[in-house]
Protein backbone atom coordinates (compact mmCIF):
# COMPACT_ATOMS: atom_id res chain seq x y z
CA UNK A 1 0.00 0.00 0.00
CA UNK A 2 0.61 3.84 -0.16
CA UNK A 3 3.65 5.30 2.21
CA UNK A 4 3.37 8.38 4.24
CA UNK A 5 3.13 11.12 1.92
CA UNK A 6 4.55 14.71 2.32
CA UNK A 7 3.80 17.83 -0.05
CA UNK A 8 5.05 20.04 -1.21
CA UNK A 9 8.56 18.16 -1.22
CA UNK A 10 10.81 21.52 -1.34
CA UNK A 11 9.19 24.93 -0.25
CA UNK A 12 10.98 28.32 -0.63
CA UNK A 13 9.93 30.83 1.56
CA UNK A 14 10.80 34.67 2.07
CA UNK A 15 11.59 35.34 5.52
CA UNK A 16 8.27 36.71 7.32
CA UNK A 17 6.10 34.29 5.19
CA UNK A 18 3.96 31.49 6.33
CA UNK A 19 3.96 28.10 5.45
CA UNK A 20 1.73 24.96 5.65
CA UNK A 21 3.76 21.58 5.31
CA UNK A 22 1.37 18.54 4.98
CA UNK A 23 1.40 15.05 5.95
CA UNK A 24 -1.03 12.21 4.71
CA UNK A 25 0.15 9.01 7.05
CA UNK A 26 -0.45 5.70 6.40
CA UNK A 27 -4.29 4.86 6.35
CA UNK A 28 -5.76 3.48 9.68
CA UNK A 29 -2.27 4.56 11.26
CA UNK A 30 -3.30 6.13 14.51
CA UNK A 31 0.04 8.41 15.84
CA UNK A 32 1.55 10.79 13.87
CA UNK A 33 4.61 12.50 14.74
CA UNK A 34 6.63 15.31 13.44
CA UNK A 35 10.51 15.90 13.48
CA UNK A 36 12.84 18.80 12.32
CA UNK A 37 16.23 17.66 10.33
CA UNK A 38 18.73 20.33 10.26
CA UNK A 39 21.36 20.13 7.59
CA UNK A 40 24.03 17.41 8.49
CA UNK A 41 22.19 16.52 11.78
CA UNK A 42 19.95 13.50 13.29
CA UNK A 43 16.05 14.32 13.49
CA UNK A 44 14.53 16.28 16.36
CA UNK A 45 10.94 15.78 17.50
CA UNK A 46 8.57 18.34 16.99
CA UNK A 47 5.69 16.70 18.37
CA UNK A 48 3.29 13.97 18.33
CA UNK A 49 -0.25 12.71 17.84
CA UNK A 50 -2.73 10.31 18.79
CA UNK A 51 -5.93 10.06 16.79
CA UNK A 52 -6.94 13.66 16.60
CA UNK A 53 -5.25 14.59 20.03
CA UNK A 54 -2.10 16.33 20.11
CA UNK A 55 -0.74 14.78 23.24
CA UNK A 56 2.97 16.05 22.92
CA UNK A 57 4.35 19.45 21.50
CA UNK A 58 7.13 19.91 23.53
CA UNK A 59 9.73 20.17 20.64
CA UNK A 60 7.74 22.56 19.16
CA UNK A 61 10.92 25.65 19.12
CA UNK A 62 8.21 28.56 19.17
CA UNK A 63 5.15 29.84 19.29
CA UNK A 64 5.42 30.20 15.86
CA UNK A 65 5.25 26.84 15.22
CA UNK A 66 1.35 25.33 15.08
CA UNK A 67 0.38 21.54 14.27
CA UNK A 68 -2.78 20.22 13.94
CA UNK A 69 -5.10 16.88 12.67
CA UNK A 70 -8.45 17.50 12.86
CA UNK A 71 -9.65 14.24 11.48
CA UNK A 72 -7.09 12.23 13.43
CA UNK A 73 -5.50 10.92 9.81
CA UNK A 74 -4.12 14.06 7.79
CA UNK A 75 -1.75 16.41 9.71
CA UNK A 76 -0.16 20.24 8.78
CA UNK A 77 2.45 21.81 10.20
CA UNK A 78 2.05 25.71 10.27
CA UNK A 79 5.08 28.24 10.52
CA UNK A 80 4.10 31.41 11.38
CA UNK A 81 6.51 34.39 10.31
CA UNK A 82 9.40 32.16 9.24
CA UNK A 83 12.98 32.81 9.99
CA UNK A 84 16.28 31.66 8.20
CA UNK A 85 16.71 29.39 11.48
CA UNK A 86 13.85 27.34 10.07
CA UNK A 87 14.92 26.03 7.39
CA UNK A 88 15.51 22.22 7.27
CA UNK A 89 14.07 18.99 6.49
CA UNK A 90 10.86 18.30 8.13
CA UNK A 91 9.92 14.88 8.27
CA UNK A 92 6.36 13.21 9.38
CA UNK A 93 6.00 9.77 10.89
CA UNK A 94 3.29 7.44 11.41
CA UNK A 95 2.71 4.06 13.36
CA UNK A 96 -0.34 1.50 13.76
CA UNK A 97 -0.40 1.07 16.67
CA UNK A 98 -0.45 2.83 20.37
CA UNK A 99 1.54 0.55 21.80
CA UNK A 100 5.44 1.23 23.21
CA UNK A 101 7.80 1.59 20.33
CA UNK A 102 5.61 0.91 17.71
CA UNK A 103 7.64 1.07 14.62
CA UNK A 104 7.27 4.38 12.95
CA UNK A 105 7.27 4.63 8.95
CA UNK A 106 8.82 7.88 7.73
CA UNK A 107 7.70 10.22 4.62
CA UNK A 108 9.75 11.46 2.58
CA UNK A 109 10.22 15.03 4.32
CA UNK A 110 9.63 18.86 3.14
CA UNK A 111 12.86 20.56 2.40
CA UNK A 112 11.81 24.00 3.44
CA UNK A 113 14.44 27.13 2.26
CA UNK A 114 14.00 30.16 4.09
CA UNK A 115 15.30 32.86 2.24
CA UNK B 1 16.60 14.12 29.32
CA UNK B 2 18.25 11.45 26.90
CA UNK B 3 21.12 11.75 24.58
CA UNK B 4 21.84 9.57 21.80
CA UNK B 5 26.18 10.12 20.45
CA UNK B 6 27.61 8.74 17.16
CA UNK B 7 30.60 9.32 17.17
CA UNK B 8 31.44 8.29 13.49
CA UNK B 9 30.41 11.43 11.51
CA UNK B 10 32.13 9.18 8.07
CA UNK B 11 33.06 5.74 7.37
CA UNK B 12 33.92 3.49 4.37
CA UNK B 13 34.33 -0.21 4.06
CA UNK B 14 34.58 -2.45 0.60
CA UNK B 15 31.75 -4.18 -1.04
CA UNK B 16 31.22 -7.72 0.83
CA UNK B 17 33.20 -6.74 3.92
CA UNK B 18 32.04 -5.80 7.21
CA UNK B 19 31.55 -2.70 9.29
CA UNK B 20 30.99 -1.57 12.36
CA UNK B 21 28.62 1.67 13.75
CA UNK B 22 29.14 2.68 16.78
CA UNK B 23 26.31 4.46 18.94
CA UNK B 24 25.97 5.07 22.81
CA UNK B 25 23.42 6.78 24.47
CA UNK B 26 23.20 8.11 27.86
CA UNK B 27 19.59 7.72 30.43
CA UNK B 28 18.33 6.69 33.58
CA UNK B 29 15.69 5.03 32.97
CA UNK B 30 15.65 0.90 32.74
CA UNK B 31 13.07 0.60 30.03
CA UNK B 32 13.35 1.16 26.40
CA UNK B 33 13.43 0.99 23.03
CA UNK B 34 16.81 1.24 20.73
CA UNK B 35 16.34 1.71 17.03
CA UNK B 36 18.83 1.71 13.87
CA UNK B 37 17.26 3.78 11.12
CA UNK B 38 18.56 3.98 7.03
CA UNK B 39 18.22 6.84 5.37
CA UNK B 40 19.26 6.28 1.59
CA UNK B 41 20.38 9.89 -0.25
CA UNK B 42 15.99 9.90 -1.05
CA UNK B 43 15.88 10.83 2.43
CA UNK B 44 13.07 8.03 3.09
CA UNK B 45 13.77 7.11 6.51
CA UNK B 46 13.15 2.84 7.06
CA UNK B 47 13.95 0.87 10.10
CA UNK B 48 17.15 -1.47 9.87
CA UNK B 49 16.74 -3.08 13.26
CA UNK B 50 15.00 -3.11 17.05
CA UNK B 51 15.87 -4.23 20.38
CA UNK B 52 14.31 -3.93 23.53
CA UNK B 53 16.26 -3.05 26.60
CA UNK B 54 14.67 -6.08 28.44
CA UNK B 55 15.91 -8.71 26.14
CA UNK B 56 19.79 -9.76 26.66
CA UNK B 57 19.57 -11.44 23.27
CA UNK B 58 20.66 -9.05 20.42
CA UNK B 59 18.88 -8.63 17.61
CA UNK B 60 19.57 -9.83 13.87
CA UNK B 61 18.09 -9.21 10.66
CA UNK B 62 19.27 -11.01 8.26
CA UNK B 63 23.23 -9.19 7.16
CA UNK B 64 22.41 -6.44 10.09
CA UNK B 65 23.11 -7.02 13.68
CA UNK B 66 23.94 -5.44 17.00
CA UNK B 67 25.59 -5.45 19.81
CA UNK B 68 23.70 -4.47 23.01
CA UNK B 69 25.71 -3.36 26.19
CA UNK B 70 23.43 -2.25 28.24
CA UNK B 71 25.99 -1.61 31.55
CA UNK B 72 27.82 0.27 29.36
CA UNK B 73 24.59 1.99 27.51
CA UNK B 74 26.17 0.55 23.95
CA UNK B 75 24.38 -0.22 21.06
CA UNK B 76 26.00 -0.89 17.83
CA UNK B 77 25.23 -1.93 14.05
CA UNK B 78 27.31 -4.45 12.35
CA UNK B 79 26.44 -5.02 8.40
CA UNK B 80 28.03 -8.11 7.14
CA UNK B 81 28.88 -8.73 3.50
CA UNK B 82 28.20 -5.02 2.84
CA UNK B 83 26.66 -3.99 -1.04
CA UNK B 84 26.68 -1.22 -2.46
CA UNK B 85 22.76 -0.24 -1.54
CA UNK B 86 23.73 -0.06 1.84
CA UNK B 87 25.44 3.47 1.21
CA UNK B 88 23.43 5.58 3.14
CA UNK B 89 23.16 7.94 6.42
CA UNK B 90 22.25 5.81 9.91
CA UNK B 91 21.11 6.86 12.82
CA UNK B 92 20.58 5.65 16.35
CA UNK B 93 17.56 6.18 17.96
CA UNK B 94 16.27 5.47 21.22
CA UNK B 95 12.43 5.50 22.87
CA UNK B 96 11.41 5.34 26.44
CA UNK B 97 9.17 2.82 27.13
CA UNK B 98 5.87 5.22 28.05
CA UNK B 99 7.51 8.14 26.00
CA UNK B 100 4.40 7.90 23.34
CA UNK B 101 7.27 6.61 21.25
CA UNK B 102 8.96 9.90 19.93
CA UNK B 103 12.14 8.87 19.21
CA UNK B 104 15.24 10.71 20.00
CA UNK B 105 17.74 10.30 17.43
CA UNK B 106 21.64 10.40 17.44
CA UNK B 107 23.33 12.78 14.64
CA UNK B 108 23.92 9.58 12.37
CA UNK B 109 26.60 7.87 10.88
CA UNK B 110 27.32 8.27 6.81
CA UNK B 111 28.45 4.83 5.39
CA UNK B 112 29.73 4.80 1.81
CA UNK B 113 30.16 1.40 0.64
CA UNK B 114 33.05 1.19 -1.83
CA UNK B 115 32.78 -1.41 -5.33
Amino acid sequence: GAGVSQSPRYKVAKRGQDVALRCDPISGHVSLFWYQQALGQGPEFLTYFQNEAQLDKSGLPSDRFFAERPEGSVSTLKIQRTQQEDSAVYLCASSLERGVAATQYFGPGTRLTVL
Amino acid sequence: AQTVTQSQPEMSVQEAETVTLSCTYDTSENNYYLFWYKQPPSRQMILVIRQEAYKQQNATENRFSVNFQKAAKSFSLKISDSQLGDTAMYFCAFTLYNAGNMLTFGGGTRLMVKP
